[in-house]
């Protein structure tokens, strides 16, 4: 079964902190991949990043950076210097080998307040 | 980045009537779309996939004599929530992948509340 853990409910900080949202996987699939997103209160989903299995290099953009560790199953998401527009529910996902269809399975989501 | 719209935005009906819902690739064509339910302060749920010209597959709990699913085209496919209830009041998201393997993009929700 395939299974994704965001443990943060909710998280909030302060203009300027860093934070980082924690996501953990669970899957028996060798070929999958993990993607982030995020939620702004208009409810549509922007697409953040996707990594495949293989693939644990690090990734930064911007203030955004990843971390992704087999070894612990996770896919931590980190934002530097955070801003107030970047308040928003981030959900982790992962989709299985051959992307199964296409199917993503989500997280319960985090969500972030930065507060001014 | 490709386009996928849904239509209506947001859509306020009365129990025991029947709402379609259309989710459009404006730039490319998809071939598989899914769709989603999500309620408030909760995560996105699959319902079921939908590929162009064949039957749609749900999701385990998923009532598909309630939640019709039609793919007819490479651009569009609709969801008719059928005697909608207050319980079916949902923010409903959609998707569209052009191909196995590719990118999946998201249309921007359609909130139905059912009064």
């Amino acid at each position: 079964a395939q299974k994704v853990t965001q443990a943060q409910t909710e998280i909030s900080v302060v203009e300027k902190e860093d934070v980082t949202l924690d996501c953990v996987y669970e899957t028996r699939d060798t070929t999958y991949y993990l993607f982030w997103y995020k939620q702004p209160p208009s409810g549509e989903l922007v697409f953040l990043i996707r990594r495949n299995s293989f693939d644990e290099q690090n990734e930064i953009s911007g203030r955004y950076s990843w971390n992704f560790q087999k070894s612990t199953s996770s896919f931590n998401f980190t934002i530097t210097a955070s801003q107030v527009v970047d308040s928003a529910v981030y959900f982790c996902a992962l989709s299985g080998q051959h992307n199964q269809g296409g199917k993503l399975i989500f997280g319960q989501g985090t969500e972030l307040s930065v507060k001014p | 980045g490709a386009v996928v719209s849904q239509h209506p935005s947001r859509v306020i009906c009365k129990s025991g009537t029947s709402v379609k819902i259309e989710c459009r690739s404006l730039d490319f064509q998809a071939t598989t779309m899914f769709w989603y339910r999500q309620f408030p302060k909760k995560s996105l749920m699959l319902m079921a996939t939908s590929n162009e010209g064949s039957k749609a597959t749900y999701e385990q709990g998923v009532e598909k004599d309630k939640f019709l699913i039609n793919h007819a085209s490479l651009t569009l496919s609709t969801l008719t929530v059928t005697s909608a209830h207050p319980e079916d009041s949902s923010f409903y998201i959609c998707s569209a992948r052009a191909g196995p393997g590719g990118e999946q993009y998201f249309g921007p929700g359609t909130r139905l509340t059912v009064t």
